[in-house]
């Protein structure tokens, strides 16, 4: 989508390894975040940044940890990626504002086997 | 428990044809509802977005009603398209500021 991007699009990891998932946005928003879907599930947060260098944690934070050292980057990491980690990645943003829309990035998809 | 339940959980419709998706929402205190589209392999888009004020809102040919009363907003969608099947997503933004997302109804429109 047109002002964010995530990268990659695609990764299979084996169990245990390092991982780390990208976002970039262009939109110059204060607020980023960190999604997984899974089926039968609606989105979960996992973390979300409110500036740089702020961080919080999500409902389902516990194996993940994020940094923002730029307005336009966030960063997802796995430090030990397992088998449960295995889903599809989503960044959003948005502008400050409780009725601003979100923005979606396009999702990475990730195996973990 | 805050909850967002969308039915059908999944609808095949002919080409032309209109169709209804339903959200129930147990959110309290609620800012907003959105609803969101959700092509294979993409992020979801924002297709409307309502406070409690608002009965209807409408995007080209999906109109979104809300009844804060009861919990309760649909997804109409008038002469669908080919290019309509796609998952669709209801989403309440609580007082907090946190987005609580339905498992989405899955649409496919056939020719």
């Amino acid at each position: 989508d047109a002002g964010i991007t995530q990268s990659p699009r695609h990764k299979v990891t084996e169990t245990g390894t390092p991982v780390t998932l990208r976002c970039h946005q262009t939109e110059n928003h204060r607020y980023m975040y960190w999604y997984r879907q899974d089926p039968g599930h609606g989105l979960r947060l996992i973390h979300y940044s409110y500036g740089v260098k702020d961080t919080d944690k999500g409902e389902v934070s516990d194996g993940y940890s994020v940094s923002r050292s730029k307005t336009e980057d966030f960063l997802l990491t796995l430090e030990s990626a397992t088998s449960s980690q295995t889903s599809v990645y989503f960044c959003a943003i948005t502008a400050a504002g409780s009725n601003y829309g979100y923005t979606f990035g396009s999702g990475t998809r990730l195996t973990v086997v | 428990k805050n909850q967002v339940e969308q039915s059908p959980q999944s609808l095949i419709i002919l080409e032309g044809k209109n169709c209804t998706l339903q959200c129930n929402y147990t959110v309290s205190p609620f800012s907003n509802l959105r609803w969101y589209k959700q092509d294979t392999g993409r992020g979801p888009v924002s297709l409307t977005i309502m406070t409690f004020s608002e009965n209807t809102k409408s995007n080209g040919r999906y109109t979104a009603t809300l009844d804060a009363d009861t919990k309760q907003s649909s997804l109409h969608i008038t002469a669908s398209q080919l290019s309509d099947s796609a998952s669709y997503i209801c989403v309440v933004k609580d007082w907090g500021g946190k987005l609580i997302f339905g498992q989405g109804t899955e649409l496919s429109v056939k020719p």
